[in-house]
């Protein structure tokens, strides 16, 4: 069985300070890990994947997240925040094994951003 | 993303009423998918489909069906819906013969209010 964990609801950063949004996971072979970004009223959008190679993972919207094997972690990070950041983001975590690309989804962390 | 799209984006319904909400893709993408979003649940798969004869149940399939009408539609329905059902409902798509193998497209979802 695969599963994610979102530890905090909520995360609140001020603007232009750096961000962590935390994920760690449990899979029973290799991880493939995602990020999605949810705004009000949006359906959920892709912001990064960890699939192989290079443990620091770049993304959309100047994100970034580092696998970490030996923590089974996925922390999703910024260097600066923005106002606009702030939305609701889900860590997803699928087992390289499971051919039908099942994708199983934290709780969900909400950033806030305040000016 | 707007070559996945929902209907209605917003419903309510009285219990035992029989309710269907559509998805449409212009994707190509064979994979579609069926999501509930419950607050601090993240997102639970209802039912996935890898091509039109090939249907799946996902986490949580009870009380709901689904239909495959063709490779760009994809419907759930809720024979009975019950208060219980009230969630943000969300459509993906996914196709794994191209270079964003393992990410998901996501429509804007479906607000459904069961009274």
């Amino acid at each position: 069985a695969q599963s994610v964990a979102q530890p905090e609801d909520q995360v609140n950063v001020a603007e232009g300070n750096p961000l962590t949004v935390k994920c760690t996971y449990s899979v029973s072979g290799n991880p493939y890990l995602f990020w999605y970004v949810q705004y009000p009223n949006r359906g959920l959008q892709f912001l990064l994947k960890y699939i192989t190679g290079d443990n620091l993972v770049k993304g959309s919207y100047g994100f970034e997240a580092e696998f970490n094997k030996s923590q089974t972690s996925f922390h999703l990070k910024k260097p600066s925040a923005l106002v606009s950041d702030s939305a609701l983001y889900f860590c997803a975590v699928r087992d390289k094994n499971n051919a039908g690309n099942m994708l199983t989804f934290g709780g969900g962390t909400r950033l806030m951003v305040k000016p | 993303d707007a070559d996945v799209t929902q209907t209605p984006r917003n419903r309510i319904t009285k219990t035992g009423k029989r309710i269907m909400l559509e998805c449409s893709q212009t994707k190509g993408h064979d994979r579609m998918y069926w999501y509930r979003q419950d607050p601090g649940l993240g997102l639970r798969l209802i039912y996935y489909s890898f091509d039109v004869k090939d249907i799946n149940k996902g986490e949580i399939s009870d009380g709901y069906s689904v239909s495959r009408q063709a490779q760009a539609k994809f419907s759930l329905s809720l024979e009975s819906a019950i208060p219980n059902q009230t969630a943000l409902y969300f459509c993906a798509t996914s196709d794994p013969g191209t270079a964003t193998y393992n990410e998901q497209f996501f429509g804007p979802g479906t607000r459904l209010t069961v009274l």
